[in-house]
């Protein structure tokens, strides 16, 4: 059963910089043919995509986040990572890594528990 | 971007009726790709239904999608007490990759 897991600080500091890294059991990230995307939740709020990355290191963001995001992957470590810098208090949310189901830009059909940030001084 | 608008905002029902949750976007959606996913309090969503009406691995069929171009709808034939949650519309195959604002579906 292919299971994610969210991990990293739950407290980036104004301006800082955020990393998250998701951690991929039950499958292989570099033998799948699927993309594997963040996800983030704003208290209250719509989710919003991040971005996607494929095992060869190909990304896709979300226009609105690109100057500040960077996702990367490790397949020796079955992991992906999620950095997004010059945080504000708009950037606290529940921050979720998932499974791109349709191969890429698509909808997401395996879902970590999620991590939650805040970012304050 | 595609801008999905759902209503109503919050619906209240009881175990045993049929809702119906709506899902807009602001221009049509290539290939109806419209996904639905369902969210409790404090857990991840869950996928229900992928290209506006096929039903994901595992979901009952009391849940089903139809719709295309701008209007698409969620419908859930008999609600069981674990139904009761947000439900959240997607829209996918092109970036931004855009979710709706969410509908609320509390125990009347």
């Amino acid at each position: 059963q292919l299971r994610l897991q969210e991990s990293g600080p739950g407290l980036v500091k104004p301006s800082g910089t955020l990393s998250l890294t998701c951690t991929v059991s039950g499958a292989s990230i570099s033998s799948s043919y699927y993309y594997w995307g963040w996800i983030r939740q704003p208290p209250g709020k719509r989710l919003e995509w991040i971005g996607n990355i494929f095992f060869s290191g190909h990304t896709y963001y979300n226009p609105s986040l690109q100057s500040r995001v960077t996702i990367s992957i490790d397949t020796s470590k079955n992991q992906f990572s999620l950095t997004l810098t010059s945080v504000t208090a708009a950037d606290t949310a529940l921050y979720f890594c998932a499974r791109d189901g349709y191969s890429n830009l698509g909808y997401f059909d395996f879902w970590g528990p999620g991590a939650q940030v805040i970012v304050s001084s | 971007e595609i801008v999905l608008t759902q209503s109503p905002g919050t619906l209240s029902s009881s175990p045993g009726e049929r809702v119906v949750l709506s899902c807009r976007a602001n221009e049509s959606v290539p290939a109806n790709f419209l996904a639905w996913y369902q969210q409790t309090p404090g857990q991840a969503p869950r996928l229900l239904i992928y290209e506006a009406s096929s039903r994901a691995t595992g979901v009952p069929a009391r849940f089903s999608g139809s719709g295309s171009g701008t209007d698409f709808t969620l419908t859930i034939s008999r609600l069981e007490p674990e139904d009761f949650a947000v439900f959240y519309c997607q829209h996918y195959g092109g970036s931004p990759i855009t979710f709706g604002q969410g509908t609320r579906l509390d125990i009347k």
